[in-house]
């Protein structure tokens, strides 16, 4: 069975540029998670889809970044404009549909994130 | 809100040894606790969860953990540490109450290190 997707797996950019990542979650997965972790913390959920529908973005900064899950499979995570806070690895997760908080989670290998 | 606390940055174990990466949380309701592990330039790894039932769980690679409701802890153990189970382990939570339903919380993460 293949894992998550993610790319690219590094991108270095300047300040108040833009930057996108992509996600293909397992095949049958209706979950989907955007996490973010900064070095030396756990991660943290930016954004939670079931199919393409949004449960959770209370924690995503909607001013600079946006998300979207087209036809419930693929998924984009963008920073526009990206600040120097933003270093991270952004983690994309999946997971089968279930009771929530109970389907264990199937992560990607990330993208690490510099900006300059 | 929900939290998890892994008050040990470190913890160092001579190969063979027992061991033991402690966990505290605190959620409104019933708990979802689980135990994930990252290697150096991989994603996370599912290892183990208690959902319901006895309180001690069986996981990948030899590990377990105890739920104790009473101290609201889930530590991850094992009985004879190796060295490739050197990495960074991470606890998580999530529950079916109050107004983190469903969301998974992760605290910030132990460094396990295995000595030959």
């Amino acid at each position: 069975e293949a894992g998550v997707a993610q790319s690219p797996r590094y991108k270095i950019i300047e300040k108040r540029q833009s930057v996108a990542f992509w996600c293909n979650p397992i095949s049958g997965h209706a979950t989907l998670y955007w996490y973010q972790q900064i070095l030396g913390q756990g991660p943290k959920l930016l954004i939670q889809f079931q199919n393409n529908g949004v449960v959770d973005d209370s924690q995503l900064p909607k001013d600079r970044f946006s998300a979207e899950r087209l036809k419930g499979v693929d998924s984009t995570l963008k920073i526009q404009p990206a600040k120097l806070e933003d270093s991270a690895v952004y983690l994309c997760a999946s997971s089968l549909v279930g009771r929530a908080g109970i389907a264990e989670q199937f992560f990607g290998p990330g993208t690490r994130l510099t900006v300059l | 809100a929900q939290s998890v606390a892994q008050p040990e940055d470190q913890v160092n174990v001579a190969e063979g040894n027992p061991l033991t990466v402690k966990c505290t949380y605190s959620v409104s309701g019933n708990p979802y606790l689980f135990w994930y592990v990252q290697y150096p330039n991989r994603g996370l790894q599912f290892l183990l969860k208690y959902i319901t039932g006895d309180n001690l769980v069986k996981g990948s690679y030899g590990f377990e953990a105890e739920f104790n409701k009473s101290q609201t802890s889930f530590h991850l153990k094992k009985p004879s540490a190796l060295v490739s189970d050197s990495a960074l382990y991470f606890c998580a939570v999530s529950s079916a109450g109050g107004t983190s339903y469903g969301k998974l919380t992760f605290g910030q993460g132990t460094i396990l290190t295995v000595h030959p």
